[in-house]
């Protein structure tokens, strides 16, 4: 059973950059043909997809996020991430990373337990 | 961008079904995927492709797709099922590939 967790800060101020990484248990998976995403749910909201990337390092981004968004992968290390400029207090959510299914990035098999991020001054 | 809209909540008693929609413009045409979420925890794919489980999800949780609405029932409904249910779908087309329906709260009475 593939695990993920997410890492990063818990607080940001406006206008800071936001940098959180997923560690991948199983080394084997992370090469494999899947979809890393990452995906937010502000308190009390519903889920927001941000984006992806796949193995061979394409990403497919949320329009409404695009200009702030940069997500990476990191094969050796088994690691993806998300890095999202200017904060706001708007951008305050649960974080979460997941695995898409082989081949199939149009939904999301495995998660992590999340991660959150509060923006304030 | 794609939009799904979903009930904000559906109640239900135990032992009986519930059935949740998500609808969209031609959804018939996007497989759907639905996820369970329980307070405080990550959610947990228990439909994908319309109406395919994952391994170790209950045969109780059954989807269907169909015209603007795609359904998520849950039959003989237990305690351990209140939780909120999203919808889901991959809209290739899109500038917004994943898109997340609005959530059902179900509750248990």
């Amino acid at each position: 059973q593939v695990q993920l967790q997410e890492s990063g800060p818990g607080r940001l101020r406006p206008s800071e950059t936001l940098s959180l990484t997923c560690s991948v248990s199983a080394d084997s998976v992370i090469g494999g043909n899947y979809c890393w995403s990452w995906i937010r749910q502000p308190p009390g909201k519903g889920l927001e997809w941000i984006g992806c990337i796949d193995y061979a390092y394409t990403t497919n981004d949320s329009p409404s996020l695009r200009s702030r968004v940069t997500i990476s992968l990191d094969k050796p290390r088994s690691q993806f991430s998300l890095k999202l400029t200017s904060v706001t207090a708007t951008d305050t959510a649960v974080y979460y990373c997941a695995k898409g299914g082989l081949g199939r990035p149009e939904y999301f098999e495995h998660w992590g337990r999340g991660t959150l991020v509060i923006v304030s001054s | 961008s794609y939009v799904l809209t979903q009930p904000p909540s559906v109640s239900v008693a135990p032992g009986q079904t519930a059935r949740i929609t998500c609808e969209g413009k031609n959804i018939e045409t996007k497989a759907v995927h639905w996820y369970q979420q329980k307070p405080g925890q990550a959610p947990l794919l228990v439909v994908f492709d319309d109406s395919d489980r994952p391994s170790g999800i209950p045969e109780r949780f059954s989807g269907s797709n169909s015209g603007n609405t795609a359904t998520l029932s849950i039959s003989r409904v237990e305690v351990g099922d209140e939780a909120d249910y999203s919808c889901q779908v991959w809209d290739v087309f899109g500038d917004l590939r994943g898109v997340f329906g609005t959530g059902t709260r179900l509750t248990v009475l």
